[in-house]
């Protein structure tokens, strides 16, 4: 009983660099979603999708990039890393029908220097 | 001004005392309520949810409601050291997909 699966789970990375995040679900939920966990901040939406091809802004969408090739799994870009970048990143998934709460993986912690 | 507001504790507790943690929001769309726990290094895990005002119960649980007030409440009955974490309440439009988060209120519960 899966759910949502993140990998990796602890990444360090130089300024620069780039990597993807992986996201996968077994929920066969429509609706996935990337987030971010700063302390103070809360969590804040980068990107999300409605379903297998699409993909949309969130709040904090600048420097990431996402893509939703298979209706299970949702990537996370990062293309030149930056220090701002150094968070807790979250994906999340939901069911088509609206208003549904969503469900979340364990998180990746991603450290920039 | 944030759309949902979260004291962030520390909140510290003895074993078996009541637990009241609150977020208060100021968009009136929002209809559908949440609340998450969140442990230490784990991800957010659905703990209550909610429509619209009223009270809803599960266990030692209850999530309540007051959108006159715009101020949404969980109590936490009997609370045990399993229960510290963080606690998230989140919100969403109606017909919309983005949940809106509060930041979290840490709780401590000793032995």
């Amino acid at each position: 009983n899966a759910g949502v699966t993140q990998t990796p789970k602890f990444r360090v990375l130089k300024t620069g660099q780039s990597m993807t995040l992986l996201c996968a679900q077994d929920m066969n939920h429509e609706y996935m979603y990337w987030y971010r966990q700063d302390p103070g901040m809360g969590l804040r939406l980068i990107h999300y999708s409605v379903g297998e091809g699409t993909t949309a802004k969130g709040e904090v969408p600048d420097g990431y990039n996402v893509s939703r090739l298979k209706k299970q799994n949702f990537l996370l870009g990062l293309e030149s890393a930056a220090p701002s970048q150094t968070s807790v990143y979250f994906c999340a998934s939901s069911p088509r029908r609206v208003n549904q709460p969503q469900h979340f993986g364990d998180g990746t912690r991603l450290s920039i220097l | 001004q944030k759309e949902v507001e979260q004291d962030p504790g520390p909140l510290s507790v003895p074993e078996g005392a009541i637990v009241s943690l609150n977020c208060t929001y100021s968009n009136s769309a929002f209809q559908y309520f949440m609340w998450y726990r969140q442990y230490s290094r784990k991800g957010p895990e659905l703990l209550m949810y909610t429509y619209s005002s009223g009270n809803k119960e599960d266990g030692r649980f209850t999530a309540q409601v007051d959108k006159s007030s715009k101020y949404i409440s969980l109590f936490i009955r009997d609370s045990q050291p399993s229960d510290s974490a963080t606690y998230l309440c989140a919100m969403i439009n109606t017909g919309f997909q983005k949940l809106v988060f509060g930041t979290g209120t840490r709780l401590l519960v000793s032995p």
